[in-house]
This record gives C-alpha cells, sequence and structure tokens, in this order.
C-alpha cells in the first residue's frame, strides 16, 4: 500500500517568495494532519481536517500560512511570503478514525530551507 | 491547553530494559500514543493507550493511569537500532486533536 506521500521532498527558496507543500494521504483516511517540526519547537501540530473539513487551525503560525483540502485525496500547506524563521520539515500525515485508536501515518516529510 | 512532559534524553545499554515516562495536561484526554523517529525520518507508530494498563508488542510495551495523567513506554532488551526519538501523544476528545510532546532521544550503547 502507499503511505502518505509528500513533495516536495526538500526545497530551498529565497525569503519572501511563495512556498507551496504538497500532500496525498492514504486512501480511506478520514483524517489528515499538517506538522511541523524544528529542534526548537519540536513537532508542532499546525493544522488538521477530518473529511477535507478544517478542524483546528489555532497551529498556523500566521497569517501568512494557509491549508487547503479540496478533496479526500490532496492537500496543500502554502507559504506566502516565506521568511527564514520558516525552515522546517513539514510532514503531512493522515489517520482512519477506529475503536482502537487513531494511528497516525506520517509522510516523509518536505525539507524546507528559506535563504 | 495542553502539556506533555517526558525526559530529554535517555541512555542505556545493549540488551537492558529502559523506561521513557510521560505525563500531560489536557482539556479533554481520550488516548495516547507512542511514536519512534530515526534521525531524518518520519515519526512512525508504536502503541496507543486509551485505557488503564499494559499493552504490549514485542519488546515494547506501553501503560496509561488515566487518574496520574501518566504514562510510560517500556523498551526491553535494547538493540543498537532502538537508538532513535520517542515521542508521546495525547489525542484529545472531540475532534480528536493529536499534540506531541518534545520527545525523547535514547542512546543505546554497546
Amino acid at each position: 500500500d502507499a503511505g502518505v506521500i509528500q513533495s516536495p521532498r526538500h526545497e530551498v527558496t529565497e525569503m519572501g517568495q511563495e512556498v507551496t507543500l504538497r500532500c496525498k494521504p492514504i486512501s480511506g483516511h478520514d483524517y489528515l494532519f499538517w506538522y511541523r517540526q524544528t529542534m526548537m519547537r519540536g513537532l508542532e501540530l499546525l493544522i488538521y481536517f477530518n473529511n477535507n473539513v478544517p478542524i483546528d487551525d489555532s497551529g498556523m503560525p500566521e497569517d501568512r500560512f494557509s491549508a487547503k483540502m479540496p478533496n479526500a485525496s490532496f492537500s496543500t500547506l502554502k507559504i506566502q511570503p516565506s521568511e527564514p524563521r520558516d525552515s522546517a520539515v513539514y510532514f503531512c500525515a493522515s489517520s482512519l478514525r477506529s475503536s482502537s485508536g487513531n494511528t497516525i501515518y506520517f509522510g516523509e516529510g518536505s525539507w524546507l530551507t528559506v535563504v | 491547553g495542553q502539556s506533555l512532559e517526558q525526559p530529554s534524553e535517555v541512555t542505556a545499554v545493549e540488551g537492558a530494559i529502559v523506561q521513557i515516562n510521560c505525563t500531560y495536561q489536557t482539556s479533554g484526554f481520550y488516548g495516547l500514543s507512542w511514536y519512534q523517529q530515526h534521525d531524518g525520518g518520519a515519526p512512525t507508530f508504536l502503541s496507543y493507550n486509551a485505557l488503564d494498563g499494559l499493552e504490549e508488542t514485542g519488546r515494547f510495551s506501553s501503560f496509561l493511569s488515566r487518574s496520574d495523567s501518566y504514562g510510560y513506554l517500556l523498551l526491553q532488551e535494547l538493540q543498537m537500532k532502538d537508538s532513535a526519538s520517542y515521542f508521546c501523544a495525547v489525542e484529545e476528545t472531540g475532534g480528536f486533536k493529536t499534540i506531541f510532546g518534545a520527545g525523547t532521544r535514547l542512546f543505546v550503547k554497546a
């Protein structure tokens, strides 16, 4: 089975540029999460969706960040304009709610460097 | 708000047993999960507890005490490949928001 697929895997961009990160969740999963990981702040939840609907975006750091999930098989996280402090690994993850819990499956991450 | 506390670093020798503790505070607790992450990799699921008690999966066990807002991950027969970061994560009621702790870096020495 294909896991969570993220693109790009690595991106280096200049400050002020727009960055779009893409995610294809595991087919059939009803939850999609965007996390950001840095040494200083650890693994932060930015936003999550249930059945394509954003449930909680309280972790989105600023208005420069936006996320969409137009359908069950695709989500984007956009940063516009990007800043050096946005440099991090961005993980997309998905899960299927069941009685035995909420196992979250992570993609390999998008490594973003803003210079 | 939510908060999770776990030790930043633990060192143990190959073949030994190590316990990584996690205490949490949350407005609505549903379950506690554990994830492993190797350097440069993605977090991967290890274990989940929604009820009090011990869950065992091979060399890994996880324990939860809801009344104490406390859980731990127990790793037995440590191997070098177990050197990684281990995260506890709280799943909240309602929307099932999942928040991760800062992680515990485990070093396994020969």
